[in-house]
């Protein structure tokens, strides 16, 4: 079963510019969450969609947003980038099931913004 | 507020000497805690779900247990292989579907 895929793995955009990060989870996940990881504050969390619907969402300005489709993937953007935006962008998915707990990680994306 | 704090921040290790990696956690009530290791420049991968205290988890050199206001990782006779970064979470009871992690613990395992 193919894992997690996040593209792009790396970005450089400059303060002010948007940006779009995708993430395709395991087939048959229809949860998808998105993390924030930097060095100083460890992952912190984004939002959670389900089946097209944000189902909750985490302590980030509205600059941060997401969305989910019908074949659950999904992505976030990023408006009006800031030089503290540079981090490392982790999707998770998981499932229904016994183990509907389990979150499974992408690759990330390293975002740099100049 | 829910919280996670993992100890200690860094260890290291000689090759085969064990030690415990230590996640206290503060929550209104428990849904599930969760053990990952993250390698650099990777994402987190799952170890271990635990969700009620007294349950234990094993897989090769590690063991995972739980307690009502904490989770120790324990290595056995860890590898360089096992150098990583371990890190812990959890899921509350309450209404929310979010996933709440401490900020690692950074383990360097010397041959």
């Amino acid at each position: 079963k193919a894992g997690v895929t996040q593209t792009p793995r790396y970005l450089i955009k400059t303060r002010g510019q948007q940006v779009t990060l995708s993430c395709s989870p395991i087939s048959g996940h229809r949860s998808v969450s998105w993390y924030q990881q930097t060095p100083g504050q460890g992952l912190q969390f984004l939002f959670e969609y389900f089946s097209e619907t944000q189902r909750n969402k985490g302590n980030f300005p509205g600059r941060f947003s997401g969305r989910q489709f019908s074949n659950s993937r999904s992505e976030m953007n990023v408006s009006t980038l800031e030089l503290g935006d540079s981090a490392l962008y982790l999707c998770a998915s998981s499932s229904r099931g016994q183990s509907y707990n389990e979150q499974f990680f992408g690759p990330g994306t390293r975002l740099t913004v100049l | 507020e829910d919280q996670v704090t993992q100890s200690p921040e860094a260890l290291r290790l000689q090759e085969g000497e064990s030690s415990s990696l230590n996640c206290s956690y503060t929550v209104s009530g428990l849904r599930g805690l969760f053990w990952y290791r993250q390698d650099p420049g990777k994402g987190p991968e799952f170890l271990f779900t635990l969700y009620s205290a007294g349950e234990e988890k094993e897989k090769e050199r590690l063991k995972a247990t739980l307690t009502k206001k904490e989770s120790f990782l324990h290595i056995t006779a860890p590898k360089p292989e096992d150098s990583a970064t371990y890190l812990c979470a959890v899921r509350p009871l309450s209404g929310t579907y979010k996933y709440i992690f401490g900020t690692g613990t950074r383990l360097k395992v010397l041959a």
